[in-house]
């Protein structure tokens, strides 16, 4: 079946140093969405990127959605605490049905 | 805001119990689902629903079963539960396939 591969699964960084993760998927994806799971809680929507290409930022989180749409990033300038957390690909295949397959997950740890 | 309920956080059951989960969303949302997730494995997607009484099954449906009688309410049973069921159970909602979903805070599930 479609999988969508997720790494790191774990990185951990000081406080105000970069981070990225990155998903991809053998076979292209009509979209793509994006999940924060703070430690504890439950995944919180973050964005969905559509369109080959497309780029999005939020404040310090800058997400990429690659050319061929097999492949996306999520990265994040300058850490903070707050950033803590498992973030989460989740894509949408064309023709199943709309349900997402979701990346296992990147955990991120910030220490100051 | 959109909230999804879900009716308990823990719950600790025998094997060969039937056992319910109930999930409940505010927001007139057409499509429901259940996911567990599990460390290492991620979001893995047992049942879906796009309307009253619809059901799909996901990846990982076995031994498991839904309803779906009202549009604000999709209830996961676990028909008899077993050890391997042990696990935290996430309902999520969306209103159609261009939103992101929105979790419940989870039912964390220990079968003894």
């Amino acid at each position: 079946g479609q999988q969508v591969m997720q790494i790191p699964q774990y990185q951990h960084v000081q406080e105000g140093e970069d981070f990225t993760t990155y998903c991809n998927s053998s076979t292209t994806l009509s979209n793509i969405q994006w999940y924060k799971q703070r430690p504890g809680g439950h995944p919180v929507f973050l964005i969905q990127l559509v369109k080959s290409g497309e780029v999005k930022k939020q404040k310090r989180l800058t997400f990429q959605f690659g050319e061929a749409k097999k492949n996306s990033s999520l990265h994040i300038t300058a850490t903070q605490t707050t950033d803590v957390g498992t973030y989460f690909c989740a894509g949408l295949y064309t023709g199943t049905a709309s349900k997402l397959t979701f990346g296992t997950g990147t955990r991120l740890q910030v220490t100051l | 805001d959109v909230k999804v309920t879900q009716s308990s956080r823990y719950l600790v059951k025998r094997t060969g119990e039937k056992v319910f989960l109930e999930c409940v969303q505010d927001m007139d949302h057409e499509n429901m689902f259940w996911y567990r997730q599990d460390p290492g494995l991620g979001l893995r997607l047992i049942y879906f629903s796009y309307d009253v009484k619809m059901k799909e099954k996901g990846d990982i449906p076995e031994g498991y079963s839904v309803s779906r009688e009202k549009k604000e309410r999709f209830s996961l049973i676990l028909e008899s539960a077993s050890t391997n069921q042990t696990s935290m159970y996430l309902c999520a909602s969306r209103l159609t396939a261009t939103y992101g979903y929105t979790f419940g805070s989870g039912t964390r599930l220990t079968v003894v």
